[in-house]
């Protein structure tokens, strides 16, 4: 079946970087985007950015520009998202999800806590 | 960027009554390419969302046909005809036709 599995949770210090995985299975990687979209505790989702694993042509959430960048790694079918000069307020839960018309399925999520 | 309003923002339901949630786009979300791209998900408790409705009112695959989507333009809304215990959490409406692709605020849907 189809599915995306994300890495493991994380703690930051502010400033610090982090980088989350997200392999996929069960389908052609390349023939679908894969969409970041983060939640912070008790809020509602925030698209963060997408990417194709066919070109690598990313498009990322104008408040985020300059701090994310999204990559991929055909030969194990997956999909990475690093996030830099972290601070509080980007403590949340990161899904990556496939986007094939539709956000479906989504990673299980990874929580980022970001703690001095 | 788009603002998607969801009202309502919490939503208590007995089981077997039907339940409704607007979603309201701050411009129109029909495509160039003709079609609409409005979504609905669910996020169950502690789980990961789930994708229910997609363009506007197809259903994705193994969702309860108590589940419709209906609407265009900048209108749209989602129906459960017969709620269950099964459908609490939070539903989203999602744009995709313009970006950033961008979400409602939330409707939380709990059992009287």
């Amino acid at each position: 079946q189809v599915q995306l599995v994300q890495s493991g949770a994380e703690v930051k210090k502010p400033g610090a970087s982090v980088k989350v995985s997200c392999e996929a299975s069960g389908y052609t990687f390349t023939s679908c985007g894969i969409s970041w979209v983060r939640q912070a505790p008790g809020q509602g989702l925030e698209w963060m950015g997408w990417i194709s694993p066919y070109n690598g042509n990313t498009n990322y959430a104008q408040k985020l520009q300059g701090r994310v960048t999204m990559t991929i790694d055909t030969s194990t079918s997956t999909a990475y998202m690093e996030l830099r000069s972290l601070r509080s307020d980007d403590t949340a839960v990161y899904y990556c999800a496939r986007d094939g018309g539709g956000y479906e399925p989504w990673g299980q999520g990874t929580l980022v806590t970001v703690s001095s | 960027d788009i603002v998607m309003t969801q009202t309502p923002l919490s939503l208590s339901v007995t089981p077997g009554q039907p339940a409704s949630i607007s979603c309201k786009s701050s411009q129109s979300l029909l495509h160039s390419d003709g079609k609409t791209y409005l979504y609905w998900y669910l996020q169950k408790p502690g789980q990961s969302p789930q994708l229910l409705i997609y363009e506007v009112s197809s259903r994705f695959s193994g969702v309860s046909d108590r589940f419709s989507g209906s609407g265009s333009g900048t209108d749209f809304t989602l129906k459960i005809s017969r709620v269950e215990a099964e459908d609490v959490g939070v539903y989203y409406c999602m744009q995709g036709t313009h970006l950033p692709h961008t979400f409602g605020q939330g409707t939380k849907l709990e059992i009287k």
